[in-house]
């Protein structure tokens, strides 16, 4: 069964500072996808990036990237130069393809709180 | 945004009572989901739907009943409410719920049972 851990309950780090979330995930279909979702403290999930596990490049979109390794199952997210703004619960998740039946059920992991603090 | 809401957004209600919550979507997506969120669990799939009267469960139904009348609306009903089912629920959808497919939450709704 596949299953998503994010070890890291809780960080905390001053703003300006760099931050790497870690997403470990085990799955045994070739053909999976991960996700990452933020959820401020307003709640709501809002969606960061989606990659297929075909796909290594590495990605950055502003101050935001995500190192994508296959040989170690993970899914790694950094925020470079840290904001008060970026304080949040992030999730890594995924879904596997089971042959096109999987209906696109997300497994999620545990969650990382980040706070930035000014 | 996606076009996602639920209802209702808060509800306090005692063991053993019926609630029924609402996941509204003008998306016309075809798959739509219940997720709940609880501490050190992150989310998980209580049960999901591929189309109109076309439902499944997902990792943690028991407890619960869904059904899909209209494309447009998603009902999850705790038939007789625990202590257990306190939780804060969240509704996504998809448009043909395939594995590559983004799901996109609405605002969510925190239930709590007394």
């Amino acid at each position: 069964a596949q299953k998503v851990t994010q070890a890291q309950t809780e960080i905390s780090v001053v703003e300006k500072e760099d931050v790497t979330l870690d997403c470990v995930y085990e799955t045994r279909d070739t053909t999976y996808y991960l996700f990452w979702y933020k959820q401020p403290p307003s709640g709501e999930l809002v969606f960061l990036i989606r990659r297929n596990s075909f796909d290594e490049q590495n990605e950055i979109s502003g101050r935001y990237s995500w190192n994508f390794q296959k040989s170690t199952s993970s899914f790694n997210f950094t925020i470079t130069a840290s904001q008060v703004v970026d304080s949040a619960v992030y999730f890594c998740a995924l879904s596997e393809s089971a042959g096109g039946t999987s209906y696109g059920k997300l497994t999620f992991g545990q969650g990382t709180i980040l706070t930035v603090h000014p | 945004d996606a076009g996602i809401t639920q209802s209702p957004r808060h509800k306090v209600t005692e063991t053993g009572t019926p609630v029924t919550l609402r996941c509204h979507q003008t998306e016309n997506h075809r798959y739509m989901y219940w997720y709940r969120q609880d501490p050190g669990h992150g989310l998980r799939l209580i049960h999901y739907s591929y189309g109109v009267k076309d439902t499944d469960k997902g990792e943690v139904s028991d407890g619960y009943s869904v059904s899909r009348s209209k494309t447009e609306d998603f009902l999850l009903t705790l038939e007789s409410a625990t202590s257990s089912q306190t939780s804060v629920y969240f509704c996504a959808i998809s448009e043909s719920g395939g594995s590559a497919e983004t799901q996109y939450f609405g605002p969510g709704t925190r239930l709590l049972v007394l």
